[in-house]
């Protein structure tokens, strides 16, 4: 079967910096999708990965490694606002996106 | 501005009724989606379409239904066969679906049981 690990929650320190892990088993690999979902709220687009390496955005980085099966979300300076879920999907050989449960990143002052 | 409009907020059904989800776009995007959201779990695939009177069952079709009469336009019917349909709903869109775009989604509709 398809799977999509991302730890369930985190905690980090306003200001810090913090890494969220996306392991994945998919039948392909077609890119791999990082969204912000607030509480009640839509999930919105950060990034996108297709080839292995880094991609920077801001304070925002994302990470991929296609022959681990593995990628994920730096985030720099962290901000209050930063506090939300974060959801790894991957899109397979169907281009379907298959989704992770996401993480749920509580930042602290 | 552009954006993917779902209504209602929230809504509520009773049993043995059909409610139905509305999802309009006016980004001009091809393919459009619904997902739905369960605590804990990932977003799961109901229905996808890719182009206007075309559609396809996701991973969790039964007891839903779609339409797509317009590029603008994707509604999902909730049916009394649907046992379980508290959930958050997502609709979704993008401009095809093999390539870097990103989906779009709106701000979800919440359904409960009454």
């Amino acid at each position: 079967g398809q799977n999509i690990d991302q730890p369930t929650e985190m905690t980090a320190t306003e200001g810090a910096i913090v890494q969220i892990n996306c392991t994945y088993q998919t039948s392909g690999f077609n890119g791999l999708f990082w969204y912000q979902q607030h509480a009640g709220e839509a999930p919105t687009f950060l990034s996108y990965n297709v080839l292995d390496g880094l991609e920077e955005k801001g304070r925002f980085s994302s990470f991929l490694s296609r022959s681990k099966g593995y990628s994920y979300l730096l985030l720099k300076e962290l901000q209050m606002k930063d506090s939300a879920s974060y959801l790894c999907a991957v899109r397979d050989s169907n281009y379907q996106l298959i989704w992770g449960a996401g993480t749920k990143l509580i930042i602290k002052p | 501005d552009g954006g993917i409009t779902q209504s209602p907020k929230y809504l509520f059904r009773k049993e043995g009724q059909n409610v139905t989800l509305s999802c309009e776009q006016n980004l001009n995007h091809d393919a459009m989606y619904w997902y739905r959201q369960d605590p804990g779990q990932g977003l799961r695939l109901i229905y996808y379409s890719q182009i206007v009177n075309d559609f396809q069952k996701g991973d969790i079709a039964e007891g839903y239904s779609v339409s797509r009469e317009k590029k603008e336009s994707f509604p999902l019917t909730v049916t009394s066969a649907q046992k379980n349909p508290t959930a958050f709903y997502l609709c979704a869109s993008s401009i095809g679906g093999t390539g870097s775009e990103p989906q779009h989604f709106g701000d979800g509709t919440r359904l409960s049981i009454l």
